[in-house]
């Protein structure tokens, strides 16, 4: 069974300023990867980063960084130069052999 | 490329009707899963299929099921419908199963289903 649990249901930070958002799972799968994706009102479900459990070293794409400690189970994603854009539900997710496995969200605004 | 092409976009159903989702997958991808997304909450697995197998199954009733063509696009039917199946459905497509090597995940943008 997979869980993942997103602790923080809102989260603001200033334009240009650096955020955090946290998730930890928990999967008896010993091959799995780990994701967020972002969710505009448009509700379209965007993906943002990927990370394979097997790879130590932390994903990266642009802005958008994760800290991923496979040992604690915690896949934090860090957003730097916040754009007005990047206001939007981010949702932390695990895939096993067959299934995604989502958190409840985080939803995240931008302060101008 | 089109991505991910999900229909209807939006519909109403009443109590009782039946309701036929449709998805096609990006090209060369075999796998398609459906998730439903109830407001608020995060999305729910409810099928996946890869090469048209059923891979897997969640805790939904039998009212839900779906298939797999040839062509690798897929329907999700939801018979007896409830007020409490009002949800966005996520229609999301792979190369591979999920935990494929070098595998990503991409969703459509879903149909909304209204009950009433």
């Amino acid at each position: 069974a997979q869980t993942v649990t997103q602790s923080q249901p809102e989260m603001s930070v200033q334009e240009a300023e650096t955020v955090t958002l946290s998730c930890t799972y928990d999967t008896s799968e010993s091959d799995y990867y780990l994701f967020w994706y972002k969710q505009p009102p448009s509700r379209q479900m965007i993906l943002v980063i990927r990370q394979e459990a097997y790879k130590q070293q932390n994903a990266t794409e642009n802005r958008f960084s994760v800290n991923f400690q496979k040992a604690a189970k915690s896949f934090s994603l860090k957003i730097s130069d916040s754009q007005l854009g990047d206001a939007a539900m981010y949702f932390c997710a695990c895939a096993g052999a067959q299934k995604l496995v989502f958190g409840q969200g985080t939803r995240l605004t931008i302060n101008p | 490329d089109a991505g991910v092409t999900q229909s209807p976009t939006h519909l109403i159903k009443t109590r009782g009707q039946h309701v036929t989702l449709r998805c096609s997958p990006i090209s060369g991808h075999k796998s398609v899963s459906w998730y439903q997304q109830v407001l608020g909450q995060g999305p729910q697995f409810i099928f996946q299929y890869y090469e048209k197998e059923e891979r897997g199954r969640g805790n939904f009733p039998d009212r839900f099921s779906a298939r797999q063509f040839p062509n690798y696009s897929s329907e999700l039917n939801v018979n007896a419908l409830l007020l409490g199946d009002s949800a966005l459905y996520l229609c999301a497509s792979s190369l591979l199963p999920p935990t494929g090597i070098g595998n990503t995940i991409y969703f459509g943008e879903g149909s909304w289903l209204t009950v009433v």
